[in-house]
């Protein structure tokens, strides 16, 4: 059972390019999320979804997309990177069924935009 | 909107002492969390609590929940180094949306 799988774990990217950071979870949680760590902060949400098909904003969504086709993958795409965008970006998904909704966090991707 | 403040933000304190770290939020949340995380790597759940007056404990953490006073603390007793990490609070807002706290970073000395 591998959990929340992200993929890369480190990327370089040059400011206005494109990418798309890979998350996928093998234990049919419904819900899904994509949160940045940046010094200080603590995470902050930049979008969720609670089923697929089915996406909404947090609390940072500006330059970030997201679509959830199937209940396993959750990609987030940065369509022209700042430098503003680097940071340490997790991805979590949890489980409503057992009542205690705990998220299981994947283990990072660590993005520099020069 | 839900805001949670943490405190203290950073935490040095010698093995064997007792500290306790804070978390205040701002609206009613029926769900609160504690997770751990090493320099470097993912954040790992340490507890849930979901009603007034939980505690939990798992070795020398305990955590608590007061849900009238909108306070949550984790209480760390007789420190010891590998206890050093950042401990994170988060609660939450409707069924699915949670909001964390900033983190405090524990430093044990020996």
């Amino acid at each position: 059972n591998a959990g929340v799988t992200q993929t890369p774990k480190f990327q370089v990217l040059k400011t206005g390019q494109s990418m798309t950071l890979q998350c996928a979870q093998d234990m049919n949680h419904e819900y899904m999320s994509w949160y940045r760590q940046d010094p200080g902060m603590g995470l902050r949400l930049i979008h969720y979804s609670v089923g697929a098909g089915i996406t909404d904003q947090g609390e940072v969504p500006n330059g970030y997309n997201v679509s959830r086709s199937t209940t396993e993958d959750f990609p987030l795409r940065l369509l022209s990177a700042a430098p503003s965008q680097t940071s340490v970006y997790f991805c979590a998904s949890s489980y409503s069924g057992t009542g205690e909704n705990i998220q299981y966090f994947g283990a990072g991707t660590r993005l520099s935009v020069l | 909107e839900l805001k949670v403040e943490q405190n203290p933000l950073f935490l040095s304190m010698q093995e064997g002492k007792n500290y306790t770290i804070y978390c205040n939020y701002s609206t009613t949340s029926d769900r609160l969390y504690w997770y751990r995380q090493d320099p470097g790597k993912s954040l790992e759940s340490l507890f849930v609590l979901l009603s007034n007056g939980a505690v939990k404990q798992e070795g020398r953490l305990m955590a608590s929940l007061d849900t009238k006073a909108r306070l949550s603390t984790l209480h760390i007793t007789a420190a010891v180094h590998d206890l050093s990490a950042t401990y994170f609070c988060a609660v939450l807002s409707g069924t699915y949306k949670y909001i964390f706290g900033t983190g405090t970073r524990l430093k044990v000395l020996a």
